[in-house]
């Protein structure tokens, strides 16, 4: 599995646009890129999957250039309730084990 | 309502028992579950993958006579640790995927069960 890196932390506005990057340099042919949320003491949430291109659900959109060595989560006017930590992983995609590897996250932070 | 079910939430023991947590898939069945570990202030970190019916796979590093996997249903897995020490003390939190509820996208997480040793 790919390893991601993002950045540590990340300040924003209620109301603004987040985007948030994630390094995958080493990405195999097969991976997808997927995005998790994590709240204090909860377990993660799943946010948006993609493989490449841009993929856009209710909640958040991903991009992926062509060259697949990095992906931008982004989530449109956040709100103080999007304050939490978000992870970018590799996996091995359908039809495989399922098995995540968390990197470190990046903890958001929402002001009003 | 919540996909994959732990219990408990929260539990206190005190250092030399074991503490057995459960994860269980809600209307689905699960051939495979994962069980991760979480410090304070830390990421996830996967101990080991849980086999409906067969031995667990544990990641380089855990022991796996100190943490107890069985997987001895399609909906129920569980965690022992064994011999419980303070450094122990964790958020332990399991997953699944629902193969007909978007299983070759998201897995589904638990909500955690905070381990203290005392």
């Amino acid at each position: 599995l790919a390893k991601t890196t993002q950045p540590i932390s990340m300040d924003s506005y209620e109301g603004q646009e987040v985007n948030i990057t994630c390094s995958h340099n080493n990405i195999a042919t097969n991976d997808y890129i997927t995005w998790y949320q994590q709240f204090p003491s909860q377990g993660p949430r799943f946010i948006i999957q993609g493989y490449k291109t841009k993929v856009t659900n209710e909640v958040a959109s991903l991009f992926i250039p062509a060259d697949r060595k990095s992906s931008t989560l982004s989530l449109p006017r956040v709100s103080l309730s999007d304050t939490a930590v978000y992870y970018c992983l590799s996996w091995k995609g359908p039809g495989n084990t399922g098995k995540l590897i968390f990197g470190q996250g990046t903890t958001l932070q929402v002001k009003p | 309502g919540a996909v994959v079910s732990q219990h408990p939430s929260r539990v206190i023991c005190k250092s030399g028992t074991s503490v057995k947590i459960e994860c269980r898939s809600l209307d689905f069945q699960a051939t495979t579950m994962f069980w991760y570990r979480q410090f304070p202030k830390q990421s996830l970190m996967l101990m080991a993958t849980s086999n409906e019916g067969s031995k667990a796979t544990y990641e380089q590093g855990v022991e796996k006579d100190k943490f107890l996997i069985n997987h001895a249903s399609l909906t129920l897995s569980t965690l022992t640790v064994t011999s419980a020490h303070p450094e122990d003390s964790s958020f332990y939190i399991c997953s699944a995927r629902d193969p007909d509820r978007g299983g070759d996208t998201e897995a589904f997480f638990g909500q955690g069960t905070r381990l203290t040793v005392v």
